[in-house]
């Protein structure tokens, strides 16, 4: 039973505009949310994360959306780059917990 | 620079035999992770630890065993009691009262001959 989904196993978009990563959970005691972006044959690189008294919290380009009463979570990248291009993990935390759940991964191509 | 290393990159297993991936860490981290990655799915939980001298198993501990004799250290030994231990192996760490970010290494491949 995946507790963390991302429903879209890839995502095209052109330079310049939005990429809009999606993610859904199901383990209403999850409350703090990670994404990660990873190139293939390394490790993933933390990019932003949010808690779940937040419901937006931004770092540059990257901002993360959280609706808990949906449990949907989105990774907003603007404007979008060539070197954006990599596959991209959602991954949650529950209270007290040290253990990531995630999901399977969005690969992004950003096309110039 | 502070970093998370493992080695080898790559690494090879013959059958019946024990091997172990090496994961150091220099950024004072108090808690370290295993994690396996297979083709097209997420990052699993192998074993944690928080502190030295404890660990506690993640949900695919089953033929895999770990010591935590030192921060800096958790190494990470696939036993011949893993039937299918071809995979990506990441190992991150975290500083849990600096917030609950993991950090990872840049992974080891580990190949069945």
């Amino acid at each position: 039973d995946q507790q963390v989904k991302q429903n879209s196993p890839s995502l095209s978009v052109q330079e310049g505009r939005i990429s809009i990563l999606n993610c859904d959970y199901t383990n209403s005691m999850f409350d703090y949310f990670l994404w990660y972006k990873k190139y293939p044959a390394e490790g993933p690189t933390f990019l932003i994360s949010i808690s779940s008294i937040k419901d937006k919290n931004e770092d540059g380009r990257f901002t993360v959306f959280l609706n808990k009463s949906a449990k949907h979570l989105s990774l907003h990248i603007v404007p979008s780059q060539p070197g954006d291009s990599a596959v991209y993990f959602c991954a949650a935390l529950g209270a007290g917990s040290y253990q990531l759940t995630f999901g399977k991964g969005t690969k992004l191509s950003v096309i110039p | 620079d502070g970093g998370i290393t493992q080695s080898p990159k790559y690494l090879f297993r013959k059958e019946g035999q024990n091997v172990t991936l090496s994961c150091e860490q220099n950024l004072n981290h108090d808690a370290m992770y295993w994690y396996r990655q297979d083709p097209g799915q997420g990052l699993r939980l192998i074993y944690y630890s928080q502190i030295v001298n404890d660990f506690q198993k993640g949900d695919i501990a089953e033929g895999y065993s770990v010591s935590r004799e030192k921060k800096e250290s958790f190494p990470l030994t696939v036993t011949s009691a893993q039937k299918n231990p071809t995979a990506f192996y990441l190992c991150a760490s975290s500083m849990p009262d600096k917030g609950r970010a993991q950090y990872f290494g840049p992974g080891t491949r580990l190949l069945v001959l």
